[in-house]
């Protein structure tokens, strides 16, 4: 297996919802990161997960939450967005640190209203 | 200042012809990797580099680590190349990933 997997694929949620995206990969890599996307942009990092550790927050407002339950599986919860939030919401792993490996899943293309 | 710069931003090409992204870094890197995004769609890996040229069906990306600048190539253009394509690379020291602006790539029939 050499995928990330990402699920969904698509998400609809309103401001005061509550809702999980999540990123599944089953290659031994341990440093795991998320990424948002807006249109015409490259992906901004979000976090990085290395060894089940938070190692880089870039100043995340605190509606987005992470989590990383094991090594091949990481959530970012997500509460009370904003329209401005809407957009598609990238996975990726690498072998280690240092990036070696560095495989994307799809992502999932979230939509606020 | 951008540690990645990539040229040129947007290419139109028709079908057939023979296309080069550039792309050049300002930092000391672990591997450098080509990426691909249809519209609205995920990124997909193409290569991962860290010295010389690979090659996969008509798609070729070298490196010269001396002069910090990579090219990808692709030969025979077809219109399902359409899409961005992405420079990234992860530094020597640490675990960001720097991502380039993208080309966007429009092949015609």
């Amino acid at each position: 297996d050499t995928e990330v997997t990402q699920t969904p694929k698509h998400l609809v949620m309103g401001m005061t919802n509550k809702k999980s995206l999540k990123c599944e990969q089953h290659m031994g890599h341990r440093a795991m990161y998320w990424y948002k996307q807006k249109a015409k942009k490259p992906p901004e990092l979000m976090f990085v997960y290395s060894y089940e550790k938070l190692s880089i927050n870039e100043s995340v407002p605190s509606r987005f939450s992470p989590e990383c339950p094991n090594s091949s599986l990481l959530n970012l919860h997500l509460h009370a967005l904003q329209p401005e939030d809407s957009a598609l919401y990238l996975c990726a792993s690498s072998q280690d640190h240092r990036g070696n490996g560095y495989t994307f899943g799809s992502g999932t293309r979230l939509t606020v209203v | 200042k951008n540690e990645v710069e990539q040229s040129p931003q947007n290419l139109t090409a028709q079908e057939g012809e023979f296309i080069t992204i550039n792309c050049s870094y300002s930092v000391g890197i672990s591997a450098l990797h080509w990426l691909q995004q249809h519209p609205g769609g995920g990124i997909v890996s193409l290569f991962m580099l860290s010295s010389g040229k690979k090659k996969h069906g008509r798609l070729i990306a070298t490196i010269n680590i001396q002069e910090k600048h990579s090219s990808l190539h692709i030969t025979a253009s077809h219109p399902r190349d359409s899409a961005v394509y992405i420079c990234a690379f992860s530094p020597n020291t640490g675990n960001q990933f720097y991502f380039g602006t993208g080309t966007s790539l429009t092949v015609i029939p």
